[in-house]
């Protein structure tokens, strides 16, 4: 059982589109981050919350990070084929690092 | 600019062998990991080590041992092969939070 979950586990969308993926566990996270990974390289950090409440933009990309620090979205407004990919999200507990299963996003030109 | 270096980066082995996966990084990070990651499991924790000196189990460490050499390098080792141990393994280093990751070995027991 995945300590954190994510939903949904795949997302095809056409260019321009948005899309929201969804991170949630029951426990408490000192801080939340969301990583991207491609095909055959390791994930690479795309934006680390650390406050309840806390909304963090990067570009079109927006992230949230739940009151109780439990929960976490990523948000991409008008997707490009670039931001294809593997999203994970990874909570900090102590110095474990949890990840979640995962979110395969498919964006067509 | 190396970042995390992972040797090797591809590796069959025949069931009940026993190898050695390196992981060194040069960033001066205290806390290093190993992960192994699924088809629809992400990444799952093998072993962590908060600091040099120290090492501990994370989510999935049955048939795996590591050693945390020095700051710098931290090992994996598998000491009998099984065709479950199929994976990509990722080794990381952390600037708390944040994790840096190396090119993955894809490993293959047959």
């Amino acid at each position: 059982t995945q300590l954190l979950e994510q939903s949904p586990q795949f997302l095809s969308i056409q260019e321009g589109e948005n899309l929201t993926v969804y991170c949630n566990s029951s426990s408490v996270f000192s801080s939340l981050q969301w990583y991207r990974q491609e095909p055959g390289e390791g994930p690479v950090l795309l934006v680390t919350v650390v406050t309840g409440g806390e909304v963090k933009k990067l570009k079109r990309l927006t992230f949230q990070f739940g009151d109780a620090r439990k929960d976490s979205s990523l948000h991409i407004t008008a997707a490009q084929p670039g931001d294809t990919g593997l999203y994970l999200c990874a909570g900090a507990s102590d110095y474990k690092l949890s990840f979640g299963a995962g979110t395969t996003v498919t964006v067509r030109a | 600019n190396a970042g995390v270096t992972q040797t090797p980066k591809f590796q069959v082995l025949k069931t009940g062998q026993s190898m050695t996966l390196q992981c060194a990084q040069d960033m001066n990070h205290n806390s290093m990991y190993w992960y192994r990651q699924d088809p629809g499991m992400g990444l799952r924790l093998i072993y962590y080590s908060a600091s040099e000196g120290t090492t501990d189990k994370g989510e999935v460490p049955n048939g795996y041992n590591v050693s945390r050499l020095n700051k710098r390098e931290f090992s994996l080792r598998l000491e009998s092969a099984a065709p479950s141990q199929t994976s990509v393994y990722f080794c990381a280093s952390t600037a708390t939070p944040e994790a840096f990751f190396g090119q993955g070995t894809r490993l293959t027991v047959v």
